[in-house]
């Protein structure tokens, strides 16, 4: 099976740069994914990584090493819009054929003036 | 538009009245999937199809089903809701490489 761990909520200030975790145990890695969920709505994809290194996307950013089974979300430049739910996810292994994701609970983001 | 639409977005029902929940994909994807999504649980899924007449349990699927007839639509029935599957609910239909890419809106069913 697959886990994912991410921290429950975060509390930064518009402006700064936050950092959000995530460590992952799974059976056969087969890429990572970031989404961002405002309240109620469809969670929207952000990034997605497969090889060791940092993505960056604007002012997004995510980390992956494979051999420690952690990723991480940078958010620079904090507008009151980033305050949103992060939801961490792997796919399942490649033999497995399935193509799901396994989500963690999601980070609650809350940005404050 | 690459988009996934569902139907209804909010329904409140009783307990053992049989409902469906559409989907629908104009992309012409062959994978389409279900998840429920509940608080501090995440998004689960429910069902998944890889094509057409093609489906198979997700990780959810006790009291959900699904068909694929053809290739746009993956409707999510429940023949006898109960109150445990009160829940906000997402189609999702993903490119081949960055999965699932496109979740619709989502369904918030109540049962009562």
């Amino acid at each position: 099976g697959q886990n994912i761990d991410q921290p429950t909520e975060m509390t930064a200030t518009e402006g700064a740069i936050v950092q959000i975790n995530c460590t992952y145990q799974t059976s056969g890695f087969n890429g990572l994914f970031w989404y961002q969920q405002h309240a109620g709505e469809a969670p929207t994809f952000l990034s997605y990584n497969v090889l060791d290194g940092l993505e960056e996307k604007g002012r997004f950013s995510s980390f992956l090493s494979r051999s420690k089974g952690y990723s991480y979300l940078l958010l620079k430049e904090l507008q009151m819009k980033d305050s949103a739910s992060y939801l961490c996810a792997v796919r399942d292994p490649l033999y497995t054929g399935r193509r799901a994701l396994t989500f963690g609970s999601g980070t609650r983001l809350q940005v404050q003036p | 538009e690459a988009q996934v639409t569902q139907n209804p977005r909010y329904l409140i029902t009783v307990t053992g009245k049989k409902l469906t929940v559409t989907c629908s994909q104009n992309m012409n994807h062959e994978y389409m999937s279900w998840y429920r999504q509940d608080p501090g649980l995440g998004l689960r899924q429910i069902y998944y199809s890889m094509n057409v007449e093609v489906t198979d349990k997700g990780d959810v699927p006790e009291g959900y089903k699904v068909s694929r007839k053809e290739k746009r639509n993956f409707p999510l029935i429940l023949e006898s809701p109960s109150p445990n599957q009160t829940s906000l609910y997402f189609c999702a239909s993903p490119r081949p490489t960055h999965q699932p890419q496109h979740f619709g809106d989502g369904t918030r069913l109540s049962i009562l």
